[in-house]
């Protein structure tokens, strides 16, 4: 089946830095990839939509200054969480999307912001 | 985002069957899914139901689906130890957007 792939699958940073999250869609091409983030014990959240060569488009109350999305191509999308602070600290988890009826998550990233 | 609602915690022994229940208030929704996550993992896709549809059965696996009460189930026959996890179901909005439910964990007692 479609696989996707993410990359850290865990990051330790200090509070201000920024962490880049690669999501890669690895023998399908994914013209929409979707992130979310999951605070432990609860479900996943929608964070934003990302298009290929266009931008994001995120949920409301999500910062898109904070979270920056870039699907620069059909298999990669990344999102950068800025100036990290601890309260970002989750797990976040990419999908792509395989024909309508379906998308394929990564495995996820695990953020520890100290 | 539209609300999805799960019991969050459900126990059966070993060898019954798991009945999972979900209400969606999407009434656009063209598919809704189930996934599974156990600890420290992403989700598996476990089957998905057309909205067209009122039960789809793959293996140990039936879903049903009352379009007219927005209430999705999943049934999970013969239940194992190995089927512990948290189970989400999602349903996809308009741009293809998933929202899960809040995730039932299920037990299963040897």
């Amino acid at each position: 089946g479609a696989v996707v792939s993410q990359h850290p699958s865990w990051v330790i940073c200090k509070s201000g830095t920024s962490v880049k999250i690669e999501c890669r869609s690895l023998d399908f091409q994914a013209t929409t990839m979707f992130w979310y983030r999951q605070f432990p014990k609860q479900s996943l959240m929608l964070m934003a939509t990302s298009n290929e060569g266009s931008k994001a488009t995120y949920e409301q109350g999500v910062e898109k200054d904070k979270f920056l999305i870039n699907h620069a191509s059909l298999t990669l999308s990344t999102l950068t969480v800025t100036s990290a602070h601890p309260e970002d600290s989750s797990f976040y988890i990419c999908s792509a999307e395989f024909g309508r009826e379906t998308q394929y998550f990564g495995p996820g990233t695990r953020l520890l912001v100290l | 985002g539209e609300d999805v609602e799960q019991s969050l915690f459900l126990s059966v022994r070993e060898g019954d069957s798991s009945v999972i229940n979900c209400t969606y208030t999407d009434s656009s929704s063209t598919y809704l899914y189930w996934y599974k996550q156990e600890p420290g993992a992403g989700l598996q896709l476990l089957t998905y139901i057309f909205s067209n549809m009122d039960m789809k059965q793959d293996q140990r696996l039936t879903v049903l689906l009352n379009k007219k009460d927005k209430h999705l189930s999943l049934r999970i026959a013969d239940t194992q130890t190995g089927d512990s996890a948290i189970y989400f179901c999602a349903e996809s909005g308009a741009g293809n957007q998933f929202y899960f439910g809040t995730g039932t964990s299920l037990t299963v007692i040897p």
